[in-house]
């Protein structure tokens, strides 16, 4: 099956400890992205890779780090997480196809992260 | 970097047509709009694609007029699962091929009511 996953689906932790999302799709796609979703303020993009080793930031990249080192997996770091970064995390990966468009994003089940 | 500006909510009734605009001024050329349906505690789901003119799939039909600068998603006789938040996505790739950000509006919430 066709899917994007995400783990862990919930994690509660505390200011400072360093964590990792992971994200893996295993639909060889080449676009790979993270939001985060927050009430009032809708999908905002972290960091997005158009392929290995090639990433990029979104509209609010700070205290975030990505890597891409394989193709199918896009893990989000949070190095020193702060109460402001509790948050719904999705990933998403997508295949960019001929004349700029990019296909559909399928989105992972979402992290529910909450830093105290 | 295109942003897009959405109605913060919608009500509609069972059977009726709803429509959903979404502006995006600052539009690129290369930039196509997306509109995705959200669930609660779901990821967004596609719903379509255009970049001009009308495009229509089984579940809805987008309206892009010739200046781009806005979007009209048309929902067919919403029933009462189509209660959810609508999301425009405006991005694309630029003319070497690097990705353009992607910039989802802050969603509208539709509700049906029977």
């Amino acid at each position: 099956e066709a899917q994007v996953t995400q783990n862990p689906r919930y994690l509660i932790t505390v200011t400072g400890k360093k964590l990792t999302v992971t994200c893996s799709q295993n639909m060889n796609h080449e676009y790979m992205s993270w939001y985060r979703q927050d009430p009032g303020l809708g999908l905002r993009q972290i960091y997005y890779s158009m392929n290995v080793e090639v990433t990029d930031k979104g509209d609010v990249p700070e205290g975030y780090k990505v890597s891409r080192k394989e193709k199918r997996n896009f893990p989000l770091i949070l190095e020193s997480p702060s109460p402001n970064q509790t948050s719904l995390y999705f990933c998403a990966s997508s295949l960019p196809l001929a004349g700029g468009r990019f296909g559909e994003q399928f989105f992972g089940p979402g992290t529910r992260l909450t830093v105290l | 970097l295109a942003k897009t500006t959405q109605p913060i909510s919608m009500d509609s009734y069972e059977g009726q047509e709803v429509n959903i605009t979404c502006s995006h001024n600052n539009i690129a050329t290369n930039d196509y709009i997306t509109w995705y349906q959200q669930f609660p505690s779901q990821g967004p789901r596609f719903i379509i694609q255009g970049y001009k003119t009308k495009v229509t799939n089984e579940v809805a039909s987008l309206f892009i007029p010739a200046d781009r600068k806005s979007s009209t998603l048309s929902l067919p006789r919403v029933s009462l699962s189509d209660t959810a938040v609508y999301y425009c996505l405006v991005g694309g790739r630029t003319s070497s091929g690097s990705a353009r950000q992607l910039t989802f509006g802050s969603g509208t919430q539709l509700t049906v009511l029977p």
